[in-house]
């Protein structure tokens, strides 16, 4: 059972454009929601992350919305560049401190 | 170094061989995850070590997989009797506070078994 869902599986955008990918989950215990970026043959990295107190997070170029209600969050990325191509991976984290993972989107941005 | 170490980075085993992966994670962080993440796929909960509790093993996919962890320290994990599904991308994190803070990620260890 996928305790987050994450869509769209990949992604092609041109640069200079938007970029959004979305996760959808289940259970209202989650607390805290990050989103990791993982480049070929390298460990995921946080990028950002939101708690669900709160309904967006800017940072720089990338944007976590968050709906509490809809159980939806989302990461925009700004003005899409090449070397921002790589996985996205959303999780959200439950109260025993376990963090469960989308399942990734796989962006290309094309030059 | 000041991320989690894995080692090693690459490992090529013959089918029902054991291996070990080893994890050193940040310095200080009580809480240590192991994950596994198939080419192309999303990461797999392995088990879960959080300062001298006992570990959240329920990701382990078989009694060939095991975990240990010194203290707070190095975490090793064993697979005995490999198989071919076992190959993977066998990924290390850590955490200060798991409550408070995100993970870190190691860069992983490359299981391949032949």
């Amino acid at each position: 059972q996928q305790q987050v869902k994450q869509s769209p599986q990949s992604l092609i955008v041109q640069k200079g454009g938007i970029s959004i990918i979305n996760c959808a989950y289940e259970n209202t215990a989650f607390d805290y929601f990050p989103w990791y970026q993982q480049f070929p043959g390298k460990g995921p990295a946080l990028l950002i992350a939101i708690r669900p107190d709160v309904s967006e997070k800017k940072e720089g170029r990338f944007t976590i919305s968050f709906n509490k209600s809809a159980k939806q969050f989302s990461l925009h990325i700004m003005d899409s560049q090449p070397g921002d191509s790589a996985t996205y991976f959303c999780a959200a984290r439950d109260t025993g401190n376990q963090f469960y993972f989308g399942t990734g989107t796989s962006l290309t941005v094309i030059p | 170094g000041a991320g989690v170490s894995q080692s090693p980075s690459n490992k090529v085993t013959e089918k029902g061989k054991d291996v070990e992966l080893r994890c050193d994670p940040i310095s200080g962080h009580t809480a240590l995850y192991w994950y596994r993440q198939r080419l192309g796929q999303g990461l797999e909960f392995l088990i879960y070590f959080q300062g001298n509790s006992a570990p959240d093993k329920s990701g382990l996919p078989s009694d060939r997989f095991s975990a240990e962890r010194t203290g707070e320290s190095v975490s090793t994990l064993t697979i005995q009797r490999t198989q071919q599904e076992d190959s993977a991308v066998y990924l290390c994190a850590s955490s200060l506070d798991p409550g408070v803070n995100t993970i870190y990620f190691g860069e992983g260890s490359w299981l391949t078994v032949v």
